[in-house]
């Protein structure tokens, strides 16, 4: 079965500091990967996504970034924090299938910019 | 800006059927509804989606009106596990799925 793993779950950083949160999936192949943010009482605003390894696409211009140095791997970064920046961060995979989106969610990761 | 209208919070007794409604008056043919809840503080989870038929899983049912500006969630015998926010979303071109605030949903003994 297919499992995703998203880390730390919460994280509290900075002002100007740096960001780096992992995700990786487990038990498929050529995944669709997505980051999106969630604010407090809010629906989900999705940031980035990924059909392939290298290969990110943003949705909105922010302060952060994300690559794909792996297949089943996912990573949202920044350079310097906001106290913008913080949010429910969640990673979630689907199966590359057009016309498909059903997607898997992490856990998410509670980030508080201080 | 969301693409579904939900009420903002909705009571259902437990044993009972939840009726969830989702309005998406302004959805294009070959856009799908999908519905995902999130309880408290977890990543949201994935309940069933559709684009014309209604459809039935595990979870859920989803009828959607024929001329498709509206949609309702049916969870046939809710249990206080099911409170939890749920959201409508309709999915938009190739991977953004619009997400509005959703309805809380509290199931009550």
């Amino acid at each position: 079965s297919q499992t995703i793993h998203q880390w730390p779950a919460t994280l509290v950083q900075p002002v100007g500091s740096p960001l780096s949160l992992e995700c990786t999936v487990e038990g498929t192949s050529n995944p669709n990967l997505y980051w999106y943010r969630q604010a407090a009482g809010r629906g989900l605003q999705l940031l980035f996504y990924s059909v392939g390894i290298g290969q990110i696409s943003s949705e909105v211009p922010q302060n952060l970034s994300a690559s794909r140095p792996q297949d089943r791997q996912f990573i949202l970064s920044s350079k310097k924090l906001l106290l913008s920046d913080s949010g429910f961060y969640l990673c979630a995979w689907s199966v590359r299938r057009e016309g498909n989106t059903e997607a898997f969610f992490g856990q998410g990761t509670r980030l508080t910019v201080v | 800006d969301a693409k579904t209208t939900q009420p903002t919070s909705m009571d259902c007794a437990e044993g009972r059927a939840a009726n969830l409604p989702c309005n998406h008056s302004t959805i294009s043919g070959n856009e799908y509804v999908y519905w995902y809840r999130q309880i408290h503080s977890q990543g949201p989870q994935y309940i069933i989606h559709g684009l014309k038929n209604n459809e039935t899983n595990e979870m859920a049912s989803l009828i959607i009106t024929e001329d498709r500006k509206s949609s309702t969630l049916i969870l046939p015998h809710a249990t206080l596990r099911d409170t939890a926010v749920y959201y409508c979303i309709v999915r938009v071109g190739g991977y953004q799925l619009i997400w509005g605030a959703g309805t809380k949903l509290i199931i009550k003994p």
